[in-house]
């Protein structure tokens, strides 16, 4: 099974600030990635996929770029309303798997 | 607009069984690979199961192989989860999501999600 792990667990920031997460493969999954958001008592909404393509009606503040093994979900300017939990998942073989989550906080 | 409504979660015992629906609207249901991801509480996404949009492959977590089955009825516009043999382990709340496939690697990310159904296994 591939492991993916998110780093940090937990980020505290501020609006405005530039905030980036990584999430790190046990093995390749070449590009394909996913990042998802998820607000408390909430269910998860899709924010990127391959790696980089952002879904569309999401804001272009919203970035990711990475391959292979490393992956990283940059937010340029962070907003009251991104503050919340960001999960990566790889797609790359079976069975699929979640990055353990950062929760982006005040 | 896609919309996605889980039903079924409730209190169960262990060793218990329980079936999960997942109604589906606003898209061509019969066209779209779907799956069930579960989260216990306070701990973030775990995988459970993926159907293709005919029904003909599905796919499992090892932690729910030989105990859970997915399912769909395309004239109904419904995915179904049989969950059997519940252990406490099992106890989470249960999304239903759109997949998409990737046919480079025959596997799956999810564009839409439902709001989720609470599944309890305690005695």
């Amino acid at each position: 099974d591939i492991q993916m792990t998110q780093s940090p667990s937990t980020l505290s920031a501020s609006v405005g600030d530039r905030v980036t997460i990584t999430c790190r493969a046990s093995q390749s999954v070449s590009i394909w990635l996913a990042w998802y958001q998820q607000k408390p008592g909430k269910a998860p909404t899709f924010l990127i996929y391959k790696a980089s393509t952002l879904e569309s009606g999401v804001p272009s503040r919203f970035s990711g770029s990475g391959s292979g093994t490393d992956f990283t979900l940059t937010i340029s300017s962070l907003q009251p309303e991104d503050f919340a939990t960001y999960y990566c998942q790889q797609y790359n073989s079976y069975p699929l798997t979640f990055g353990g989550g950062t929760k982006v906080e005040i | 607009e896609v919309h996605l409504l889980e039903s079924g979660g409730s209190l169960v015992q262990p060793g218990g069984s329980l079936r999960l629906s997942c109604a589906a609207t606003g898209f061509s249901f019969s066209s779209h690979a779907m799956t069930w991801v579960r989260q216990a509480s306070g701990k973030g996404l775990e995988w459970v199961s993926s159907i293709r949009n005919s029904g003909d492959k599905t796919y499992y977590a090892d932690s729910v192989k030989g105990r859970f089955t997915v399912s769909r009825d395309n004239s109904k516009n419904t995915l179904y989860l049989q969950m059997n043999s519940l252990r406490s382990e099992d106890t989470a709340v249960y999304y239903c999501a759109r997949a998409l496939v990737e046919y480079n690697s025959g596997c799956y990310h999810f564009d839409r999600w439902g709001q989720g159904t609470l599944v309890t296994v305690s005695s």
